[in-house]
């Protein structure tokens, strides 16, 4: 069974970068594709991206200008940065492996989250 | 403002029966993309449901029950129970947005 932990700063400040890593422990980092999800506080879902361990990428139209995912398959983990935050970015940020097989891909396995607030 | 339109609540008693449903168009779930379910109990984070529409993954009760046609999809539960208090997540794929989307969520309450 995948288990997955997120790990980086819980405050950052307007403009600057948030930055978050996640640590894949039980399972191979090859076997899936890696992705990272927000929810603001009491609201919805929001896909950010996905990175294969060959380093391919996909990010959510909306975020691209500023989101990098990385991954780092000697270390099984894989990484966030979002730049020039403002406190819309707040958020709980969550890493999971996205499974996908024939076109078809969901998120089988997921970390428990960690809150980002972006204040002064 | 979602692309996939989910009821904000519902609620049901025990032992009864409710559905969630998701709505889409012709750029996700109507182009025959798959929908997936999530269940988020409070204070945790989301965990699979159904996948690939209709499939539970091991461990998942078969009280929870999925289907699609059309540009929707919906999720049933019987036999409601108290755990089942939760916030409910339909995903799939936008060919117009040209990623993955997530259903607004709708909270399950029991009565």
């Amino acid at each position: 069974q995948v288990q997955l932990q997120e790990s980086g700063p819980g405050l950052v400040k307007p403009s600057e970068t948030l930055s978050l890593t996640c640590t894949v422990s039980g399972g191979s980092i090859s076997s899936y594709y890696w992705s990272w999800i927000r929810q603001p506080l009491g609201k919805g879902l929001e896909w950010i991206g996905y990175i294969y361990y060959s380093g391919s990428t996909n990010y959510n139209p909306s975020l691209k200008s500023r989101v990098t995912i990385s991954v780092d398959t000697s270390k099984k983990q894989f990484s966030l940065k979002l730049t020039s935050v403002t406190a819309a970015d707040t958020a709980v940020y969550y890493c999971a492996s996205l499974y996908c097989s024939g076109g078809s891909c969901y998120l089988n396995y997921w970390g428990q989250g960690t809150l980002v607030t972006v204040s002064s | 403002q979602s692309v996939l339109t989910q009821p904000p609540s519902v609620s049901g008693a025990p032992g009864q029966r409710v559905t969630i449903s998701c709505t889409g168009s012709s750029s996700n779930i109507g182009a025959d993309y798959d929908v997936h379910w999530y269940q988020q109990l409070p204070g945790t984070a989301p965990k699979l449901l159904i996948y690939r529409n209709s499939n539970r993954p091991s461990g998942v009760p078969d009280r929870f029950s999925a289907s699609k046609s059309g540009t929707s999809a919906s999720l049933a539960i019987t036999g409601l129970q108290a755990e089942d208090e939760a916030d409910y997540y339909c995903q799939s794929y936008d060919t117009s947005l040209s990623g993955w989307v997530f259903g607004g969520g709708t909270r399950l309450t029991v009565l």
